[in-house]
């Protein structure tokens, strides 16, 4: 069966730090993956999706970005984070119309 | 484009009582459509689905019947406990370019069951 890992679970970093969240997707092959953020108001804003490796669309202009190194594996970065990154970001894998969720991870930038 | 209305609650109901949410879409084409379930902490859990009009998804007790002439997707549960506590999110997806589809999701309803 497939399985989505996305770590870390939690991080709390300086306004300026860097970021670089980590997800991954076993037991598929070239699936499509997605980066979604929820802010305080609980609804999911879409910010990347991949197709392929090297086949990133970004949804919304902002301070971050992401990369697709390897077929399962999707990047979230950011040079130099703000207090309006923080929030809970939530990356995703879809076989075909439905999407399934990794566990999140809670960005608190301080 | 493609927007989904759910009612934001919060919801407050007691043990076995009957739960609905609404929610309804626009969306250009034919939608598959699905609830979500998110419990304190976590990621999302897709709860139940519908793919056409006029299908019934089912989970764990909840319902949602896929109405295209009313462009609905309410969700319902007969007799809520309170491990159902959680927020439930509508969404639809339509595809995109190629394989890719896109999910578009409502703000969430956060649902609170006292014992």
């Amino acid at each position: 069966s497939q399985t989505i890992h996305q770590w870390p679970a939690t991080l709390v970093q300086p306004v300026g730090s860097p970021l670089s969240l980590e997800c991954t997707v076993e037991g598929t092959s070239n699936p499509n993956l997605y980066w979604y953020r929820q802010a305080a108001g609980r609804g999911l804003q879409l910010l990347f999706y991949s197709v392929g490796i090297g086949q990133i669309s970004s949804e919304v202009p902002q301070n971050l970005s992401a990369s697709r190194p390897q077929d399962r594996q999707f990047i979230l970065s950011s040079k130099k984070l703000l207090l309006s990154d923080s929030g809970f970001y939530l990356c995703a894998w879809s076989p075909a119309t439905e999407a399934f969720f990794g566990q999140g991870t809670r960005l608190t930038v301080v | 484009g493609n927007s989904v209305t759910q009612m934001e609650g919060p919801v407050t109901l007691s043990e076995e009582a009957f739960l609905t949410i609404n929610c309804t879409y626009t969306a250009t084409g034919y939608p598959s459509l699905f609830w979500y379930v998110q419990y304190p902490g976590e990621g999302l859990q897709l709860l139940l689905k519908a793919t056409k009009a006029d299908d019934k998804g089912s989970n764990k007790g909840f319902e949602a019947t896929y109405r295209k002439e009313t462009t609905s997707f309410h969700l319902e549960k007969g007799s809520v406990q309170v491990s159902d506590s959680a927020v439930y999110f509508c969404a639809l997806s339509i595809a995109g370019g190629g394989s890719n589809y896109k999910l578009t999701f409502g703000k969430g309803t956060l649902l609170t069951v006292n014992p």
